[in-house]
């Protein structure tokens, strides 16, 4: 079976500065790599993904992530972030059968 | 994109009593739906991957008679609380897979009082 450990709980940090979210992976199978976003009372919204290829994953609002299988590790940043990107942001590993497991979730606070 | 919906979005209800849970795919048809069940300030955790034409599967600590799935169309699944108590108070998400890819409803938040 595979698990994922968000390192950070909460992360606080200011408005235009950058922010990293870390996320450790374990699986004995290869893998396919999410992360997703939530704001308050909400679903969840994909911000990228790493299926295969490029190790380097560009996502949606700005965000990007890398993709190191020999660290196990699935790290998620942005250069310089806005108020509205508070939220709590969710990593997530699946196989093949698409089953998603998740992280505890890392909550972001941006202050102005 | 892939749009899916719940409903309904908030819903309250009496010890005892049960609630049905709607999940649909707006504009496109999905065979695999799969049910979460979140509490405040922790992560997901999944509840039971539901097929359309067959019976859901559940993970192992969910109880099946409790939580009744039914995948009656690729468009829709319900979840039916049964005879629900205060500790079935949570948020319920639905996600259906399309082409390898999972979208997310927006959630239900269920309270029992």
């Amino acid at each position: 079976a595979q698990s994922v450990t968000q390192l950070d709980s909460q992360v606080p940090v200011f408005e235009e500065a950058p922010v990293e979210l870390r996320c450790n992976y374990s699986s004995s199978v290869s893998v396919y790599l999410f992360w997703y976003v939530q704001y308050p009372n909400q679903g969840l919204q994909l911000l990228l993904k790493y299926l295969s290829g490029s190790t380097l994953v560009k996502g949606i609002n700005g965000f990007e992530a890398e993709f190191n299988k020999s660290q196990t590790s699935f790290h998620l940043r942005k250069p310089s972030v806005h108020i509205s990107d508070t939220a709590e942001y969710f990593c997530a590993v699946s196989v093949r059968d698409y089953k998603l497991s998740f992280g505890a979730g890392t909550t972001v606070t941006v202050r102005a | 994109g892939a749009v899916v919906s719940q409903h309904p979005s908030w819903v309250i209800c009496k010890s005892g009593t049960s609630v049905k849970i709607e999940c649909r795919s707006l504009d496109f048809q999905a065979t695999t739906m799969f049910w979460y069940r979140q509490f405040p300030k922790q992560s997901l955790m999944l509840m039971a991957t539901s097929n359309e034409g067959s019976k859901a599967t559940y993970e192992q600590g969910v109880e099946k008679d409790k939580f009744l799935i039914n995948h009656a169309s690729l468009t829709l699944s319900t979840l039916t609380v049964t005879s629900a108590h205060p500790e079935d108070s949570s948020f319920y998400i639905c996600s259906a897979r399309v082409l390898g890819e999972q979208y997310f409803g927006p959630g239900t938040r269920l309270t029992v009082t």
